[in-house]
């Protein structure tokens, strides 16, 4: 398995609240992105990264924000979730950007009442 | 953002029959892969495909980039109770986009 590890795995909070979650690898690798999986929509792109301090918007940005200081670690913050905002939330590494596949972590399940 | 027309949805098959599903688009691709995901777990991928006509298995898998740069196939022979799960397609151009299908639920019933 690729080294990629999310955090937290679960989290329940309310609406309005700060959200943090994170997403560290191991591989070194330079391309780091987050998506959100809902029935019916399969996986959408958040935001992505392609070095530290280098992110771009993906198809569903708009409550997100995101960042990267280090080469290991990607941060995705809801800054005031709402209940749309309910998903599992995967981040994916890859070496390279289209040519190279991407390889999942295990998701966080967020839910937010 | 374009999707990739996935099929079938979702799939019902006893254990010891192939299975076949496709993706396919209106443009043109550069790269096909293939992932799998179980329950609770993110997805795995299964096969990478980089050239038009490309034949590729993995096992009891196999996977084929269409000739039109179009499509891309996936089989599973024989399948087992552990072929449970949703299956994905990525295609990527040589513009940086890259689009993921909305999958095909596999169950296998023993």
């Amino acid at each position: 398995d690729a080294g990629i590890t999310q955090s937290p795995r679960h989290k329940v909070t309310e609406t309005g609240t700060p959200v943090t979650l994170r997403c560290h690898q191991t591989e070194n690798h330079r391309y780091m992105y987050w998506y959100r999986q809902d029935p019916g929509h399969g996986l959408r792109l958040i935001h992505y990264s392609y070095g530290v301090k280098d992110t771009d918007k993906g198809e569903v940005s708009d409550g997100y924000s995101v960042s990267r200081s280090k080469t290991e670690d990607f941060l995705l913050t809801l800054e005031s979730a709402t209940s749309s905002q309910t998903s599992v939330y995967f981040c994916a590494i890859s070496k390279g950007q289209v040519d190279q596949p991407q390889h999942f972590g295990d998701g966080t399940r967020l839910s937010i009442l | 953002g374009q999707q990739l027309n996935q099929s079938p949805q979702s799939m019902f098959i006893q254990e010891g029959e192939d299975v076949s599903m496709n993706c396919t688009s209106s443009s043109i691709f550069n790269t096909w892969l293939w992932y799998k995901q179980e329950p609770g777990e993110g997805p795995v991928l299964l096969i990478a495909l980089y050239k038009a006509g490309e034949l590729t298995s993995n096992g009891r898998l196999t996977a084929q980039f269409g000739i039109t740069r179009k499509d891309s196939f996936l089989n599973i022979s024989a399948s087992i109770p552990s072929d449970v799960g949703i299956y994905f397609c990525r295609s990527a151009n040589t513009g940086n986009q890259f689009y993921f299908g909305t999958g095909t639920s596999l169950t296998v019933i023993p």
